[in-house]
């Protein structure tokens, strides 16, 4: 069974106080992994799709990467409208490869 | 263009009452999902269609849950016999094509559902 693990969950970051995001998983074999932003009382958002072992994508002041175990989302100097809870899913491979498996989230509040 | 609509937003009923949400994907997006998201869990997997092909179901918790999709666009949940266990945000998604590179999917803002 494929398993998303988000830590921590909650960070409380001073503005322009960069940081990092983790997202540990498990699955038999990636297709892809994606971050999403989710607003409160919204529907989440797509931030990156990530599709092997040491690629990268940025966004603003977001930075994704991806291992064989983990990806990271690194904020730097973030800014308080970059509050939000940051969801983390995978995607496998062969199979029932059109769904998403999602960890908790991680909820960010920048304070100004 | 518009995005994903779902209706109603709110919904309180009294247990044991059936309710039906609706989810109105974007023109053109093939593939549709809803997911449940309860408070402090993670999105929840409930049923997945793609164009006419017959629906995964197998995220749906029990058979007190149903869902269809008329004409390959408007997506209706139901819920029967509604159990204070139901209550949760329930989301639609749809994205243009289903597995392959994708895995952006496009939200609607959910319907909030509470079983008193």
């Amino acid at each position: 069974e494929d398993q998303v693990t988000q830590s921590p969950e909650a960070l409380r970051l001073q503005e322009g106080e960069s940081s990092s995001l983790n997202c540990s998983y498990t699955v038999s074999g990636l297709r892809g992994l994606f971050w999403y932003r989710q607003d409160p009382g919204k529907g989440p958002e797509f931030l990156f799709t990530l599709y092997s072992a040491g690629e990268e994508k940025e966004k603003e002041r977001l930075k994704a990467t991806l291992t064989k175990k983990e990806s990271f989302l690194h904020i730097t100097a973030p800014k308080p409208e970059d509050s939000a809870t940051y969801l983390c899913a995978v995607q496998a491979s062969g199979g029932s490869n059109y769904k998403l498996t999602f960890g908790k989230g991680t909820l960010l509040t920048v304070n100004p | 263009g518009a995005g994903v609509s779902q209706s109603p937003s709110n919904k309180v009923t009294e247990k044991g009452k059936d309710v039906e949400l609706r989810c109105d994907p974007i023109s053109g997006h093939t593939a549709l999902y809803w997911y449940r998201q309860s408070l402090g869990q993670g999105l929840e997997f409930l049923i997945y269609f793609q164009g006419n092909s017959a629906p995964d179901k197998s995220g749906l918790p029990s058979d007190r849950f149903s869902a269809e999709r008329t004409g390959g666009s408007v997506s209706t949940l139901t819920i029967q016999r509604t159990q204070q266990e139901d209550s949760a945000v329930y989301l639609c998604a749809s994205s243009q094509r289903s597995g392959g590179n994708t895995g952006e999917l496009f939200f609607g803002e959910g319907s909030r559902l509470t079983v008193l």
